[in-house]
């Protein structure tokens, strides 16, 4: 089983409706975050969240909220979905004790029509 | 702030020819310096890693070499396959801070 896991895969919205993405880890690590990633952009963070109390904004985080439900899970909302946020959307984790590589999930593609 | 250039694509190779993808950055105190690999319709993958100066990171045939004289981690492999084809991006940790990525270097390597 996959260590880092995203539902959905796929979706496909209408504009100003409200949708989540789910992020949940087996890897045991503290930290988790949220990047997007659009061509020619490369990643750009969103949020991150270095253990279940602590919610720091990336440097995209207008038009998003986070939640982070559990050391495990860390959820991103879109409240009222616009068409310039179809993107591809990753989760990723890390360990604050070293090493500091993230690992990634697979991925959410987002569109909003 | 810390801050990671590389290369701009796209890259286009035959196979078995030598690739190169520069990396160059900028960082406070030493840090510790990643490439990962995105395989089309993946997530990233870490690819290799160095965490001090004159490391070499090596993995599945590529190498690069943690140069602090002049601030690079360059990728590179003698020999590449048409399954190397991909998106690769060099990233920094430093200070306790979120990862910091370069735009990414797509390779397409032909047959």
């Amino acid at each position: 089983d996959a260590d880092v896991t995203q539902t959905p895969r796929n979706r496909i919205t209408k504009t100003g409706k409200r949708i989540m993405l789910e992020c949940s880890q087996t890897k045991g690590h503290d930290r988790m975050y949220w990047y997007r990633q659009d061509p020619g952009l490369g990643l750009r963070l969103i949020y991150y969240s270095f253990d279940v109390k602590d919610i720091n904004k990336g440097e995209i985080s207008d038009g998003y909220s986070v939640s982070r439900q559990a050391q495990a899970k860390f959820s991103l909302s879109l409240e009222s979905a616009i068409p310039n946020q179809t993107a591809l959307y990753f989760c990723a984790t890390s360990d604050s004790g070293g090493p500091y590589e993230q690992y990634f999930g697979p991925g959410t593609r987002l569109t909003v029509t | 702030g810390n801050s990671v250039t590389q290369m701009e694509g796209p890259v286009t190779l035959s196979e078995e020819a030598f690739l190169t993808i520069n990396c160059t950055y900028t960082a406070t105190g030493y840090p510790s310096l990643f490439w990962y690999v995105q395989y089309p319709g993946e997530g990233l993958q870490l690819l290799l890693k160095a965490t001090k100066a004159d490391d070499k990171g090596s993995n599945k045939g590529f190498e690069a070499t943690y140069r602090k004289e002049t601030t690079s981690f360059h990728l590179e492999k003698g020999s590449v396959q048409v399954s190397d084809s991909a998106v690769y991006f060099c990233a920094l940790f430093s200070g306790n801070t979120p990862l910091v990525f370069g735009k990414g270097t797509r390779l397409s390597v032909i047959a």
